[in-house]
């Protein structure tokens, strides 16, 4: 098990640009989730992938948000016309598919808008 | 709508034993977790509970009422390393869904000497 690993761990960008961020989960999990958390604050739901199948995505993603698993195996989160406010850490984490169980989190991409 | 509530802040002494609780209000529910985070560093599992009781597991253990929409993480024995934030979750889909997990926003657990 050799962990979930994100990338980058830091990203500083102008406010207007785009980012994207990419996460490779353990490789037998067939869940993946996205998550932001800002200081201060517990993580929050982004967006969830069941193998490549995206299956639900939180209110918090606005359309500027998109999220892929293309094979089912690795992620990227992109944002679009960053903001501010897009300002967060943002979590990658999986799990093995199998009911409620524990989710394996990455370090996080710490995600700077200036 | 989901509301998971925790202290913002405790201190405790080296050696001692501290007790972090959390309530929720969820539509459904499947069980709660409780993680550990380290400033800068990834959230990493602790517990889970989804019957009544408490689970133990070395230094620390974990109680859930399912009736009160209570839980705590009980820490004995306190080392400076356990200087971290715990978070406490709820799974709040009793059905077949994405099984995310509704967070608290932690609780900041400074340990002194």
């Amino acid at each position: 098990d050799t962990g979930v690993s994100q990338d980058p761990r830091h990203k500083i960008t102008k406010r207007g640009q785009n980012v994207t961020f990419r996460c490779d989960p353990i490789s037998e999990h067939n869940r993946l989730y996205w998550y932001r958390q800002t200081l201060g604050q517990g993580p929050e739901f982004l967006t969830y992938f069941q193998n490549e199948a995206q299956l639900e995505k939180s209110r918090l993603l606005s359309d500027r948000f998109s999220a892929e698993r293309p094979k089912g195996s690795f992620s990227t989160l992109e944002i679009q016309r960053t903001e501010q406010g897009d300002s967060a850490m943002y979590l990658c984490a999986s799990s093995r598919g199998q009911g409620t169980e524990k989710l394996f989190f990455g370090s996080g991409t710490q995600l700077s808008v200036l | 709508g989901q509301n998971i509530d925790q202290p913002t802040e405790m201190t405790a002494t080296e050696g001692a034993i501290v007790q972090i609780n959390c309530t929720y209000q969820t539509s459904g529910f499947n069980g709660l977790f409780w993680y550990q985070q380290h400033a800068g560093e990834a959230p990493t599992f602790l517990s889970y509970n989804v019957l009544d009781g408490l689970e133990e597991k070395g230094r620390f253990s974990s109680f859930l009422s399912r009736s009160k929409g209570y839980s705590y993480l009980l820490l004995k024995e306190l080392q400076m390393k356990d200087s971290a934030s715990y978070l406490c979750a709820a799974d709040p889909d009793s059905g077949a869904g994405s099984y995310q997990l509704t967070f608290g926003k932690g609780t900041k657990l400074s340990v002194i000497p």
